[in-house]
């Protein structure tokens, strides 16, 4: 079946470096990639996606690229905000008439001033 | 208007009571979901709706009854819940070809 490995968390960083939170996947077919965050006491907020190889998402300062040859989608953000604390989560979805997002475990981030 | 809407934002209830939640969207969209997400956990699927009519249902307890009255809303009702059922309900819609999906900002639920 389709699963998500997200790097474990938490992540710690000081405001201004550069962020990398890893993932890859294992799909039937062609997957869609997603990056989610969750703020504290939120719902999730769609961050970026990436629907074929090599495509890159991007939003916000953060990038993620779809590697079909590694099936990776790492989500990269150069100078990190004390507001980009939060889970960010990983998903797929194979839009075979199968409307399941498939998620990661999610890590949490958290940004010291 | 990109706005799924949850309310209420709390719910506590006690496990003989009989409680809704309910979920609005505007967007268009014909597939809308309920998620139960546990602390420290990604969201779990609970049912899919897709043009109204409930296409998944990941073996949930009876006590989670969820009903679509028409494209733009989605209800959970509960029933003689459990603690364990305690966590943060999300409600999410899109269109039933897309990947992506909006999220409402939840319920969170306490069952005592």
């Amino acid at each position: 079946g389709d699963s998500v490995t997200q790097m474990e968390g938490p992540v710690t960083l000081s405001e201004e470096a550069f962020l990398t939170i890893n993932c890859t996947y294992t799909a039937t077919g062609y997957p869609s990639l997603f990056w989610y965050v969750q703020y504290p006491g939120e719902g999730l907020q769609l961050l970026l996606k990436a629907t074929k190889a090599d495509d890159k998402g991007s939003n916000k300062g953060f990038e993620a690229t779809y590697r079909k040859e590694t099936t990776s989608f790492h989500l990269e953000k150069g100078s990190v905000q004390v507001s980009d604390s939060a889970v960010y989560f990983c998903a797929l979805s194979t839009n075979f008439g199968n409307e399941k997002l498939t998620f990661g475990t999610g890590t949490r981030l958290t940004i010291i001033p | 208007d990109t706005e799924v809407t949850q309310t209420p934002k709390h719910l506590v209830m006690g496990m003989t009571n009989k409680k809704s939640l309910k979920c609005e969207q505007h967007m268009g969209h014909r597939a809308m979901y309920w998620y139960k997400q546990k602390a420290k956990k990604p969201p779990e699927l609970m049912f899919v709706y897709s043009y109204e009519k409930l296409s998944i249902n990941e073996s949930v307890p009876s006590r989670f009854s969820p009903e679509c009255p028409n494209s733009s809303l989605l209800n959970l009702h509960l029933h003689a819940l459990q603690p364990e059922d305690s966590a943060l309900y999300l409600c999410a819609s899109s269109q039933p070809w897309d990947g992506y999906q909006y999220f409402g900002a939840g319920t969170r639920l306490s069952v005592l």
